[in-house]
């Protein structure tokens, strides 16, 4: 079946700090991939997603490459900053299973200033 | 600008009491989920459904049962509440269900304690 691996946490990085937070996972067929954040206090949102082998989702400054030929989905962003402090989740949907995700256990990142 | 509202956030129950967790979406989404989350895991889908009178059963259903009679709601029912049921729990819709990169849109998270 379907599961997803994300690096332990916490990752506690300064402002300005490089992060990256690795996602692999194994599916059948052909997989989305997506990354949801949580923000404390709140519920999950979607981040970004990428439909097809090297596509490259981004939003907020995040960048993830689908890469189908290690399996693997890593979360990038250049400088991050203390309003980045946050769970991040790996997920993906595949086949049929429209809207059953598969995710990550999640990844605790906190930034400080 | 509400989205999908869940209640309570917070609950402890005792053993083999019940209660209903409650989720309600003003999007006018078809699709509508419950998930679980342990510490350290990933969410787990519990029952999922497709539309008004249409549900099934997710990954982890065992100790659980839904409704859907409106296109708004899906409550969660704990008939027998047991000590492995604590977790906090996650609603969530999506507009059609008919593409696998559709966004879901989730609630807030209620957390519930079973002692």
């Amino acid at each position: 079946g379907n599961s997803v691996t994300q690096m332990e946490g916490p990752v506690t990085l300064s402002e300005e700090a490089f992060l990256t937070i690795n996602c692999t996972y194994t599916a059948t067929g052909y997989p989305s991939l997506f990354w949801y954040v949580q923000y404390p206090g709140e519920g999950l949102q979607l981040l970004l997603k990428a439909t097809k082998a090297d596509d490259k989702g981004s939003n907020k400054g995040f960048e993830a490459t689908y890469r189908k030929e290690t399996t693997s989905f890593h979360l990038e962003k250049g400088s991050v900053q203390v309003s980045d402090s946050a769970v991040y989740f790996c997920a993906l949907s595949g086949g049929t299973s429209y809207g059953k995700l598969t995710f990550g256990q999640g990844t605790i990142l906190t930034v400080h200033p | 600008n509400a989205g999908v509202t869940q209640t309570p956030k917070f609950r402890i129950l005792k053993i083999g009491q019940s209660m209903t967790l409650q989720c309600t979406q003003d999007m006018n989404h078809n699709y509508m989920y419950w998930y679980r989350q342990d510490p350290g895991m990933g969410l787990k889908l519990i029952y999922y459904s497709v539309g008004a009178g249409i549900t099934d059963k997710g990954e982890v259903p065992n100790g659980y049962n839904v409704s859907r009679s409106t296109t708004e709601d899906f409550p969660l029912r704990l008939e027998l509440a047991a000590p492995s049921q604590t977790s906090v729990y996650f609603c969530a819709s999506s507009p059609s269900g008919t593409s696998v990169a559709e966004e879901l849109f989730f609630g807030e998270g209620s957390r519930l304690t079973v002692l």
